[in-house]
């Protein structure tokens, strides 16, 4: 069973400051890599994804890419209350490539 | 910016009950998906979509389900005999002019479906 691990959660962090968001996946053959965020009730949003190993930046958001250790992470720097929300770490699976495997989610709540 | 559009936004039917929720995925896109979410649990993979066929599905996509591109814009998810457990937000998502491999993902708004 191919799994992708977050924690949970909350993740509480001031206004400013920078949230950083894990996940591991048991998947070593997997490419390709998606963060989305999901607000309460709301469909998956696409942030970030990210293909290669290192670090991918787009505007305050940051994704880091180890596959040798199979681990994904998002920095969100100069976090906002509207950042508030559950991220969703997806890898694709590598036998099956239209299938997202999705984690659990992260919920992140950032206080003004 | 495009988007993947879903109706109803909320579906409520009764155990036994057949339904079928709409999507329209982003005009240019190939490959078309359905997701569901079952209250505060993960979003699950049901089946792909590409080439008028279904190129992969789940375990959870048995003979009750069934999807059909009926026409050039559409794509629906049908469930033939409503079971409680059905009851879930449904995601429809499209992605890729190309590979599907490393194209991300877009979302429609999802259907919350109630099996009462």
């Amino acid at each position: 069973q191919k799994e992708v691990e977050q924690n949970s959660g909350p993740l509480s962090v001031p206004e400013g400051a920078i949230a950083s968001l894990n996940c591991t996946y048991s998947d070593r053959g997997s490419q390709s890599f998606f963060w989305y965020r999901q607000y309460s009730g709301k469909s998956p949003e696409l942030i970030m994804f990210i293909y290669s190993n290192g670090d991918k930046e787009d505007g305050r958001f940051t994704a880091q890419l180890n596959k040798a250790s199979q681990y994904v992470s998002l920095l969100i720097r100069d976090s906002q209350p509207s950042d508030s929300a559950t991220y969703l770490c997806a890898v694709k699976d590598s036998t099956n490539t239209d299938k997202l495997i999705f984690g659990t989610g992260t919920r992140l709540q950032v206080f003004p | 910016e495009p988007e993947v559009t879903q109706t109803p936004s909320h579906q409520v039917t009764q155990m036994g009950q057949e339904v079928i929720l709409r999507c329209v995925p982003i005009s240019n896109h190939l490959y078309f998906y359905w997701y569901r979410q079952i209250l505060g649990q993960k979003v699950e993979f049901l089946v792909s979509f590409y080439n008028n066929e279904i190129s992969e599905k789940s375990e959870i996509f048995d003979d009750q389900f069934s999807v059909e591109r009926p026409d050039g814009s559409n794509f629906t998810l049908k469930i033939r005999s409503t079971k409680l457990e059905d009851s879930a937000m449904y995601f429809c998502a499209s992605s890729g002019t190309s590979s599907s491999y490393n194209s991300p993902l877009h979302f429609g708004n999802g259907t919350r479906l109630t099996v009462t």
